[in-house]
């Protein structure tokens, strides 16, 4: 299975964007890319995923680069309530989720 | 809809005492997995099940039993509760909508569970 590697703490001014950055270097060809969020101790939310081509939803953009070796989440206006930790997550099959240890993002007023 | 629902949310055992954790969804999904998490971890798998009668083992299975008699339910047993079990178990659920590129988890809240 495809692993991941993530900053383990980012800040970001509020009303500003957040990048978070994940490294996938050895990710196959038809391994999806995966972003959740967990705020504080709740279950995990479903942010946004991608193959290949960069994906947009109303929470965030997903950038994917070229060779597929890494990702960029982005948040384009953090608020406070986007603080929390991101996991980034290369699907190896369906349904199988390998969860690492993620980033942890502090929004800052 | 409430989605994906555990219960209790809190629970703690005494050393070899045994329990089920419950989990229901209410989506029809296919897919129904357990992960546990520990202080600090990320969320590790340990049981999933992709319909009714089916199950698998995840990463870490050891003294963890499931089964899958319905597609709403997905109960998660412990059959002598040690120590090392102390974590946060989480329930998710999970469809195709008929294409792998639409699949997704769906959490449920989390049930807090201590062993002493």
């Amino acid at each position: 299975d495809a692993k991941t590697t993530q900053p383990t703490s980012m800040d970001c001014a509020e009303g500003r964007a957040a990048n978070l950055p994940c490294n996938h270097s050895t990710i196959s060809g038809n391994e999806y890319v995966y972003w959740y969020r967990q705020i504080h101790s709740q279950g995990p939310q479903y942010i946004i995923h991608g193959l290949k081509n960069n994906e947009t939803n109303e929470m965030a953009s997903l950038i994917i680069t070229e060779d597929r070796k890494s990702s960029t989440l982005i948040l384009p206006h953090a608020t406070l309530r986007d603080t929390a930790v991101y996991y980034c997550i290369v699907r190896a099959q369906l349904f199988k989720y390998i969860f690492g240890t993620g980033t942890r993002l502090k929004v800052l007023a | 809809n409430a989605g994906v629902t555990q219960t209790p949310k809190f629970q703690v055992l005494k050393t070899g005492q045994s329990m089920t954790l419950q989990c229901a969804q209410d989506m029809n999904h296919e897919y129904m997995s357990w992960y546990r998490q520990d202080p600090g971890m990320g969320l590790r798998l340990i049981h999933y099940s992709v319909g009714a009668g089916i199950t698998d083992q995840g990463e870490v299975p050891n003294g963890y039993n499931v089964s899958r008699s319905t597609t709403e339910d997905f109960p998660l047993r412990l059959l002598s509760a040690a120590p090392s079990q102390t974590s946060v178990y989480f329930c998710a659920s999970s469809w195709t909508g008929g294409t792998a590129t639409n699949e997704k988890l769906f959490f449920g809240s989390g049930t807090q569970l201590s062993v002493l």
